[in-house]
């Protein structure tokens, strides 16, 4: 098992540009989840997926999309990107919402120019 | 509404001494309550829970947890450290019998072990 992978691991954007954070599993998870993580404030949920065509909003949802067409993947898209958007995005896993282990994926630093 | 504080930003210790990593919660109804580690570049790694049942609880590596009710505390512990323990550890919390979108992270404590 591969578990929960992420591309691009590291990426540069200038401000209005728009891009796709890839995210898959093959843990056949049904959950799935969308963190960034900023110095001194943990991890904030952003958008989560319960399975396949169900998504819903997080903690801190705005500027971003989401779409679940698969079990195995959950893209997050950043529309227009903006400077406090500059963080460290992590994706996760879990068998199901109830789960409660959590699998995350290595990351995607992103700068916001 | 729940909160997860970690009152240390920073933990250093000697290899060899024991260690504790704080972490206090704010939640309605019993906790479910997590610890998970993250080494450089990499994601969080899940080390141990808290559900329900015994108050002391053993994880990945050695570490420990104990939960203390009254004074809503789930302190993470290990008799002797090792170097290899230097991380950044996150503490979590969320309501029991709710979804994992309802889970809340701490802000983080980095863990330095010194040789």
């Amino acid at each position: 098992n591969a578990g929960v992978t992420q591309t691009p691991k590291f990426q540069v954007l200038k401000t209005g540009q728009s891009m796709t954070l890839q995210c898959a599993q093959d843990m056949n998870h049904e959950y799935m989840s969308w963190y960034r993580q900023d110095p001194g404030m943990g991890l904030r949920l952003i958008h989560y997926s319960v399975g396949a065509g169900i998504t819903d909003q997080g903690e801190v949802p705005n500027g971003y999309n989401v779409s679940r067409s698969t079990t195995e993947d959950f893209p997050l898209r950043l529309l227009s990107a903006a400077p406090s958007q500059t963080s460290v995005y992590f994706c996760a896993s879990s068998r199901s919402s109830g789960d409660y282990e959590q699998y995350f994926g290595p990351g995607t630093r992103l700068t916001v120019t | 509404a729940q909160s997860v504080a970690q009152p240390e930003d920073q933990v250093n210790v000697a290899e060899g001494n024991p260690l504790t990593v704080k972490c206090t919660y704010s939640v309605s109804g019993n906790p479910y309550l997590f610890w998970y580690v993250q080494y450089p570049n990499r994601g969080l790694q899940f080390l141990l829970k808290y559900i329900t049942g015994d108050n002391l609880v053993k994880g990945s590596y050695g570490f420990e947890a104990e939960f203390n009710k009254s004074q809503t505390s789930f302190h993470l512990k290990k008799p002797s450290a090792l170097v290899s323990d230097s991380a950044l550890y996150f503490c979590a919390v969320r309501p029991g019998y709710s979804s994992a979108s309802k889970i809340i992270f701490g802000s983080g404590t980095r863990l330095s072990i010194r040789p």
